[in-house]
């Protein structure tokens, strides 16, 4: 799986709209951008994934860039609750047998 | 659907005592694993099961068993409890063979003293 690469924190304002930068310059052409998030002591959730065009659903929106070496997550409007470790994940859509790879992400904190 | 569920949410074992951390799911998944997180690290995956019957190994197996005789239920097994096992353990269930989206239960806070 590609490496990838999160500023380990950033904080954003309640109401407004939180981006999260991914780097993934080495992901191939059969790889996937997923997303997850863990709020303190829960279990991981997973947002959104996507292979080149954008995705939005009701957690969030995807955008990767046309060479796809990197994609931002957008929470539209951030709440208090958003306040979460925040992870970006690169995977072939075929998976494997190994787990989920979890990296060090990016702590959001989202500020009243 | 309640989802993912785990039990118990808190647990308290001597070393050398045995216990089994219990995960259900209503998904009719048929992919399930069970993770352990320690403070300031990422998950690494203990077993996983990609059906009912079929079990594997993950990063970490060592101290632990599993079974999968439904596909609701998959029950992890310390047979020995040692404090190195202290840690948060998480189940989780993921509806196709590829494994990328997974969901999570809520997780089991252990500690071996």
């Amino acid at each position: 799986d590609a490496k990838t690469t999160q500023p380990p924190s950033m904080d954003c304002a309640e109401g407004r709209a939180a981006n999260l930068p991914c780097n993934h310059s080495t992901i191939s052409g059969n790889e996937y951008v997923y997303w997850y998030r863990q709020i303190h002591s829960q279990g991981p959730q997973y947002i959104i994934h996507g292979l080149k065009n954008n995705e939005t659903n009701e957690m969030a929106s995807l955008i990767i860039t046309e060479d796809r070496k990197s994609s931002t997550l957008i929470l539209p409007h951030a709440t208090l609750r958003d306040t979460a470790v925040y992870y970006c994940i690169v995977r072939n859509r075929g998976g494997g047998a190994d787990g989920l790879t979890f990296g060090k992400g990016t702590h959001l904190i989202i500020q009243p | 659907n309640a989802g993912v569920t785990q039990t118990p949410k808190f647990q308290v074992l001597k070393t050398g005592q045995s216990m089994t951390l219990q995960c259900a799911q209503d998904m009719n998944h048929e992919y399930m694993s069970w993770y352990r997180q320690d403070p300031g690290m990422g998950l690494r995956l203990i077993h996983y099961s990609v059906g009912a019957g079929i079990t594997d190994q993950g990063e970490v197996p060592n101290g632990y068993n599993v079974s999968r005789s439904t596909t609701e239920d998959f029950p992890l097994r310390l047979l020995s409890a040692a404090p190195s096992q202290t840690s948060v353990y998480f189940c989780a269930s993921s509806p196709d063979r590829a494994r990328n989206e997974q969901y999570f239960g809520p997780g089991t806070r252990l500690t071996v003293t």
